[in-house]
């Protein structure tokens, strides 16, 4: 069974529309997370949910909308696509009553804007 | 900003090596360290964790944490071709709600 599941894994699209990418665990885990990395393989974290609510928001334009129906799911809507969010978007959860705070990983989204 | 520095490499090394990767970080009151592997078109999966200053091993992986310096390293010994992958030295500068700051990654390659 997959611990961290996302979907779409491949995303081609034309700039100025609006994507959506869905998330799912079934680890149990309470905090759910989205990370984007770019070309130069940077991870940088974008959004974090502890069961549904919004508790860590970086500085991301307010094109990028996540949503947390439950604690399982954490869904990314990008609108008005522009080029520069072409990237891979991971998803993670995480224990925290695990001691290690280990994030486990989604296989990741990769998003091409033409 | 809360940084964490990573020498971006590519670090190469022959089989059988070690192999040495380091990591600075800015936030002097992190608590909680972190080295992740990555191979290429794959998702980052956990190594290490540390939180301790000093060195704590695990196989052929050593980590080594001093706050002081604000350093964190990861050591691989007797060093494989499948060691051969990206390495991700992460902090939790989040406190309580772990937000994991990651470096730029050090892109290690073990020569058979």
């Amino acid at each position: 069974d997959t611990a961290v599941s996302q979907t779409p894994k491949y995303l081609v699209t034309q700039m100025g529309n609006d994507k959506s990418i869905k998330c799912e665990q079934n680890l149990g885990h309470d905090t759910m997370y989205w990370y984007k990395q770019d070309s130069k393989k940077f991870l940088k974290i974008m959004f974090s949910y502890n069961n549904k609510e919004l508790i860590i928001n970086e500085t991301v334009p307010n094109r990028f909308s996540p949503k947390s129906p439950d604690k399982a799911h954490l869904n990314l809507h990008i609108n008005s696509l522009e080029l520069g969010d072409s990237a891979v978007y991971f998803c993670a959860s995480n224990g925290l009553h695990y001691n290690t705070g280990e994030l486990f990983f989604g296989e990741g989204s990769r998003l091409t804007v033409l | 900003q809360k940084e964490v520095e990573q020498n971006s490499g590519p670090l190469s090394v022959p089989e059988g090596a070690i192999a040495s990767l380091n990591c600075t970080y800015s936030d002097r009151g992190s608590q909680s360290f972190f080295w992740y592997r990555q191979y290429s078109g794959k998702s980052p999966e956990l190594i290490m964790f540390i939180y301790s200053n000093g060195d704590k091993e695990d196989g052929r992986f050593t980590a080594q944490l001093n706050k002081a310096s604000q350093y964190v390293s990861l050591l691989i010994r007797d060093s494989q071709p499948s060691d051969s992958a990206t390495y991700l030295c992460a902090v939790n500068s989040g406190g309580s709600n772990y937000k994991l700051t990651f470096g730029k990654g050090t892109l290690l390659t073990v020569n058979p």
